[in-house]
C-alpha cells in the first residue's frame, strides 16, 4: 500500500449509530489532518495531530472524535450524528512543522440517515 | 473576509490554450502556498507549491507569486481535456499557525476539445 489509505469509502449511518473512520499513511510523514468537504464549500480543517499530539481542534462538535495512537494512523469516531454531518471526510499527512504540503487520501462519502 | 479566495468559474478554455487561474489571501504572514486539482468525486491532489515571490514552473503548470499584492496564480498551457478539473488554492496561515491550510472554493476549469 502506498500514500495515504482511507477506509471505508462509503458509509451509511442512521443518527443512533456509532461508526469509525480509519485513514493509514504510508509516507513517512508525522502530521495528520481530518478534513471536511462539504458540496460548493471550502474544505473544513476538523483536527491537526503532530507527533501524535493533537494540535489543532477547529471548533468541532463533540459527536466527532479523534484518535491517533501513532503517527501512520488515524481515526474519526462518530456517534449521534446529525443530517448536516452529511459529507466527504478527507485525511491528509504531512511532515509536521510549517508550511509542508499535505497530500490527501481518497475520503470517506459519509450520508446521515 | 474569506482568508482565500478564488473565482468558482466555470473557466471554459479550448484545448491547447492557457487557463489561468487566480487566488488572493488576507493573512499578510502567509509564507507557503499551494494549488491542488480535484476531479469529480476524488480526492485533491497537490499540484504545484511555491514558497517565494516570483514564478515556479513544472512541466505544463507555472506557480506565479506576489506577496505584495496577496496574490497567487497558476497557469496551465497546451491545456488538455484532462486538465478538466476544480482547482483548489490553499495557503498555510501565518508562522503561528503552521498546520493550518486554508483553502478557497475552488475554480472549475472545462477544457474544450
Amino acid at each position: 500500500e502506498t500514500g495515504v489509505t482511507q477506509t471505508p469509502r462509503h458509509l451509511v449511518m442512521g443518527m443512533t449509530n456509532k461508526k469509525s473512520l480509519k485513514c493509514e499513511q504510508h509516507l513517512g510523514h508525522n502530521a495528520m489532518y481530518w478534513y471536511k468537504q462539504s458540496a460548493k464549500k471550502p474544505l473544513e480543517l476538523m483536527f491537526v495531530y503532530s507527533l501524535e499530539e493533537r494540535v489543532e481542534n477547529n471548533s468541532v462538535p463533540s459527536r466527532f472524535s479523534p484518535e491517533c495512537p501513532n503517527s501512520s494512523h488515524l481515526f474519526l469516531h462518530l456517534h449521534t450524528l446529525q443530517p448536516e454531518d452529511s459529507a466527504l471526510y478527507l485525511c491528509a499527512s504531512s511532515q509536521a512543522g510549517g508550511g509542508q504540503p499535505q497530500h490527501f487520501g481518497d475520503g470517506t462519502r459519509l450520508s446521515i440517515l | 473576509q474569506k482568508e482565500v479566495e478564488q473565482n468558482s468559474g466555470p473557466l471554459s478554455v479550448p484545448e491547447g490554450a492557457i487557463a489561468s487561474l487566480n487566488c488572493t489571501y488576507s493573512d499578510r504572514g502567509s509564507q507557503s502556498f499551494f494549488w491542488y486539482r480535484q476531479y469529480s468525486g476524488k480526492s485533491p491532489e497537490l499540484i504545484m507549491f511555491i514558497y517565494s515571490n516570483g514564478d515556479k514552473e513544472d512541466g505544463r503548470f507555472t506557480a506565479q507569486l506576489n506577496k505584495a499584492s496577496q496574490y497567487v496564480s497558476l497557469l496551465i498551457r497546451d491545456s488538455q481535456p484532462s486538465d478538466s478539473a476544480t482547482y483548489l488554492c490553499a495557503v498555510n496561515v501565518g508562522l503561528s499557525n503552521d498546520y493550518k491550510l486554508s483553502f478557497g472554493a475552488g475554480t472549475t476549469v472545462t477544457v474544450r476539445a
